[in-house]
């Protein structure tokens, strides 16, 4: 069973750069048929796509994160991670990876793991 | 930018019909996908591709697609829905990846 785990500092100064790794296991990160995203969520808020990751490297970013989010794969450790810097008091959230699957007009994630929270104070 | 529009809340008794809508003006085109978020839990896949259901989802909950409005129903709400929904799809580009701003599901 695919299983997803995020991990990270909890804790980021003000304009400094968050940092988290997600592990796959149950799965291959090299699957062709899936693609690995980053989704955030405010607390009390909505759910923000961040970006996401192909194996290959490809990448699809928010529009409006791109300018601050960097999201890489390491297939060798089955793992993928996000790098969001100079974060500010909008950034603090939970933030979940997530396994995307796509159809024939839209990608979507299908699987999640339990989520991180992450608090921006200096 | 693009956005999906889901109202605030939606309150039924137990065993009622719940229908929660999302309207999007690229729905037409592009399937549109539901999840279910419990409290302090991550969101699980309930509906994709407008109507079909992941396995073990049970089979109270239907999705539908009309126009520029897609609809989660859930036939004989049960208290165990209670929850947040929301739903999910692309603009017409695929640029934008955007939940809509989710529902409060009350079932009591």
């Amino acid at each position: 069973q695919l299983q997803l785990q995020e991990s990270g500092l909890g804790l980021v100064k003000p304009s400094e750069t968050l940092s988290l790794t997600c592990t796959v296991s149950g799965g291959s990160i090299s699957d062709s048929s899936y693609y690995w995203a980053w989704i955030r969520q405010p607390p009390g808020k909505g759910l923000e796509w961040i970006g996401s990751i192909y194996y290959t490297g490809s990448t699809y970013y928010n529009p409006s994160l791109k300018s601050r989010v960097t999201i890489s794969v390491d297939t060798s450790k089955n793992q993928f991670s996000l790098k969001l810097i100079s974060v500010t008091a909008a950034d603090p959230a939970v933030y979940y990876c997530a396994r995307g699957n796509c159809s024939s007009t839209t990608c979507y994630p299908d699987s999640w793991g339990q989520g991180t929270l992450v608090t921006v104070s200096s | 930018s693009y956005e999906l529009t889901q109202p605030p809340s939606v309150s039924v008794s137990p065993g009622q019909t719940a229908r929660i809508t999302c309207s999007g003006d690229a729905l037409p085109k592009r399937y549109a996908y539901w999840y279910q978020q419990k409290s302090g839990q991550a969101p699980v896949l309930v509906i994709y591709e407008d109507s079909k259901r992941p396995s073990g989802i049970p089979e109270r909950f239907s999705g539908s697609r009309s126009g520029t409005m897609a609809t989660l129903t859930i036939s004989g709400a049960q208290v165990e829905d209670e929850a947040d929904y929301y739903c999910y799809s692309t603009d017409n580009s695929g640029h934008y990846r955007v939940f809509g701003g989710g529902t409060k599901l009350t079932v009591l």
